[in-house]
């Protein structure tokens, strides 16, 4: 069964700072995997995809994520925080061989400090 | 751009009442999905629906849970007899296509249910 777990429920980081949010899978198959974002009292909105075209995935606001397969991992990056990417962030993998479902990871809260 | 839309945003209830999540797709797409996030929890997987069925079901979709499309543009979760447990955030969404690199699912803004 495809599994996600990520690192740390709460990271924090200063403006400018580097972001670095942890996303492990476990995928018997090749995985689709997803970073998706919700800010405070909205649903989830899509960062970015893996989708095997490319191990380096560009997302929108400055966000990226690198597929390693031989770590298992999809890690969230962005290289200089703002104020406005506080939010909680989740991680997925898609469920190919059944419905499409996703199975997300248990998210983790981002807080940027001034 | 589209958007998928549910209401209401937050519903109130007793415990043993009977409720209705209603959703709106995006219109051109199949494939619909319910989730749920109870507080500080992770958000897990209900249902899946396409063509008119259940493609998929998690345990936690008992028989007090059903899904309906009633006219073809809206997506509706009933919990028939509803629990203190039930109380979480409840997510539609909606995607072109099935499993793939394009299955890119498209979430509502969710309908906050508490349980009395």
């Amino acid at each position: 069964a495809q599994s996600v777990t990520q690192l740390g429920s709460h990271v924090s980081v200063s403006e400018g700072a580097l972001v670095l949010l942890r996303c492990n899978y476990s995928s018997s198959v090749p995985p689709y995997l997803f970073w998706y974002v919700q800010y405070p009292n909205q649903g989830l909105q899509l960062l970015l995809k893996y989708t095997s075209a490319a191990t380096l995935v560009k997302g929108i606001n400055g966000f990226e994520a690198e597929f390693k397969k031989s770590e298992t991992s999809f890690h969230l990056t962005k290289p200089s925080a703002h104020m406005s990417d506080a939010a909680e962030y989740f991680c997925a993998v898609s469920d190919n061989n059944q419905g499409g479902k996703l199975i997300f990871g248990q998210g983790t809260e981002l807080s940027v400090k001034p | 751009e589209p958007e998928v839309t549910q209401t209401p945003s937050h519903q109130v209830t007793q415990m043993g009442q009977e409720v209705i999540l209603r959703c709106v797709p995006i219109s051109n797409h199949l494939y619909f999905y319910w989730y749920r996030q109870i507080l500080g929890q992770k958000v897990e997987f209900l249902v899946s629906f396409y063509n008119n069925e259940i493609s998929e079901k998690s345990e936690i979709f008992d028989d007090q849970f059903s899904v309906e499309r009633p006219d073809g543009s809206n997506f509706t979760l009933k919990i028939r007899s509803t629990k203190l447990e039930d109380s979480a955030m409840y997510f539609c969404a909606s995607s072109p296509q099935l499993a793939g690199e394009f299955n890119e699912q498209f979430f509502g803004p969710g309908t906050r249910l508490t349980v009395l």
